[in-house]
């Protein structure tokens, strides 16, 4: 049972490459939401979906783009990566999207952008 | 806009000691403050969370205590250990938001034994 899985853990790009991240979840969740984590600023909401087929804009939507594939996956897209997208990115998942708030996390993706 | 101020950033406490770590917010539709802790390496986790119709609420060594007149709420960790040694975050949502939390900026707690 592993939960939720993010993929690469690691990654570095250049300017203007693009890459996607990742996320997969066998807890059989219908919510599931990317952030990115930044040192000071906490946790920020980039995208989430609320069920399979729906996906919403958080606090910093720009510069990313995301797809929900299924039930299971939910995934991040770069298009053209920025040194200010160089962060540790995180994916979580929620049973339903009621304020229940407690977020289950993946271990992280740290991208480093030069 | 950081909609959770969280403070301080950094907290050292010797074993045994509590450690209190702040939090602010500004929105009067929040209505739900969870606290998350964040191992090295790892992602965070749900630790205790509180709703405004209670001031208090106890999980073993960890307390919330919530005041809503002054938008601030506060975790304290009684006896503290080594093993609690991480980065500790609150958040807040409105019910409307369903799970979508807006975390504070973090406070990377060191216990010394």
């Amino acid at each position: 049972n592993a939960g939720v899985t993010q993929t690469p853990k690691f990654q570095v790009l250049k300017t203007g490459q693009s890459m996607t991240l990742q996320c997969a979840q066998d807890m059989n969740h219908n919510s599931m939401y990317w952030y990115r984590q930044d040192p000071g600023m906490g946790l920020r909401l980039i995208y989430y979906s609320a069920s399979e087929g729906t996906t919403d804009k958080g606090e910093v939507p720009n510069g990313y783009n995301v797809s929900r594939l299924n039930k299971r996956e939910f995934s991040l897209r770069l298009e053209s990566a920025a040194p200010s997208q160089t962060s540790v990115y995180f994916c979580a998942t929620t049973p339903g999207d009621a304020n229940t708030g407690e977020l289950f996390f993946g271990e992280g993706s740290r991208l480093t952008v030069l | 806009q950081q909609q959770v101020k969280q403070s301080p950033q950094s907290l050292i406490v010797q074993k045994g000691g509590i450690s209190i770590i702040n939090c602010a917010y500004e929105n009067t539709a929040f209505d739900y403050f969870p606290w998350y802790q964040q191992f090295p390496g790892k992602g965070p986790a749900l630790l205790i969370a509180i709703r405004p119709d209670v001031s208090e609420k106890k999980e073993g060594r960890f307390t919330i205590s919530f005041n809503k007149s002054a938008k601030q709420f506060s975790l304290h960790i009684m006896d503290s250990q080594p093993g609690d040694s991480a980065t500790y975050f609150c958040a807040a949502s409105p019910e409307t938001s369903g799970s979508r939390l807006t975390f504070g900026e973090g406070t990377q707690l060191t216990v010394n034994p």
